[in-house]
């Protein structure tokens, strides 16, 4: 079956990178995504990455997969306050799955 | 343009009103959804139309009925909530749904908070 792990809390500081961990279990998925929300907000499409792919980088953000170990990570460069919010993973197969979210706090 | 709108923001009814929750989005997409969240959880998935057809129903209760009128619009119609159905109610759309499930990118509108007295 399906599921997605992520910790549930990650804290930075200011312009400091932030690194937050996913792992999922269904070897088919052809896409993994990441999703941004804030508080009181719907969800923001971050940014996907293809399963053939290892890495893919968007500006500030770095995603990278490791298939073998089922690991995805996404790395935000240089951390705003504007950046604090739920960050979940996601996984496409029949239907998505979702992580349970690690809320990121940027402290100035 | 990867905009979906909901209306209400906001909502509150009582336990013997019915009201409805709409959702529209203009990308040409043909699979809608409805997802359930509660707070510090992630969403769940409630129903998914695909051209205009319910494809998935996760079991929901018959007091959440949803209707797609055409490929851009997807209403919810709440009728008998409970207070525990208070939550996010979260509408997304896709190009083709459950036709291409596992290649198929979901964009999220803002939501509709829902609280039941």
């Amino acid at each position: 079956g399906e599921d997605v792990e992520q910790s549930l809390f990650l804290s930075v500081r200011e312009g400091d990178s932030s690194v937050i961990n996913c792992t999922y279990t269904d070897s088919s998925s052809t896409y993994l995504y990441w999703y941004k929300q804030e508080p009181g907000a719907g969800l923001q499409l971050l940014t996907y990455i293809f399963s053939n792919m290892d890495m893919k980088q968007d500006q500030r953000l770095t995603v990278l997969l490791n298939k073998k170990d089922k690991h995805l990570s996404l790395r935000i460069a240089d951390t705003q306050t504007g950046d604090s919010a739920i960050y979940f993973c996601a996984e496409i197969g029949r239907m998505l799955t979702f992580g349970g979210g690690t809320r990121l706090m940027v402290k100035p | 343009d990867t905009e979906v709108t909901q209306t209400p923001k906001h909502l509150v009814m009582g336990m013997t009103n019915k009201k409805s929750l709409k959702c529209e989005q203009h990308m040409g997409h043909r699979a809608m959804y409805w997802y359930k969240q509660k707070a510090k959880k992630p969403p769940e998935l409630m129903f998914v139309y695909s051209y205009e057809k319910l494809s998935i129903n996760e079991s929901v209760p018959s007091r959440f009925s949803p209707e797609c009128p055409n490929s851009s619009l997807l209403n919810l119609h709440l009728h008998a909530l409970q207070p525990e159905d208070s939550a996010l109610y979260l509408c997304a759309s896709s190009q083709e749904g459950t036709r291409q499930a596992n290649t198929d990118t979901q964009y999220f509108g803002p939501g509709t908070r829902l609280t039941v007295l």
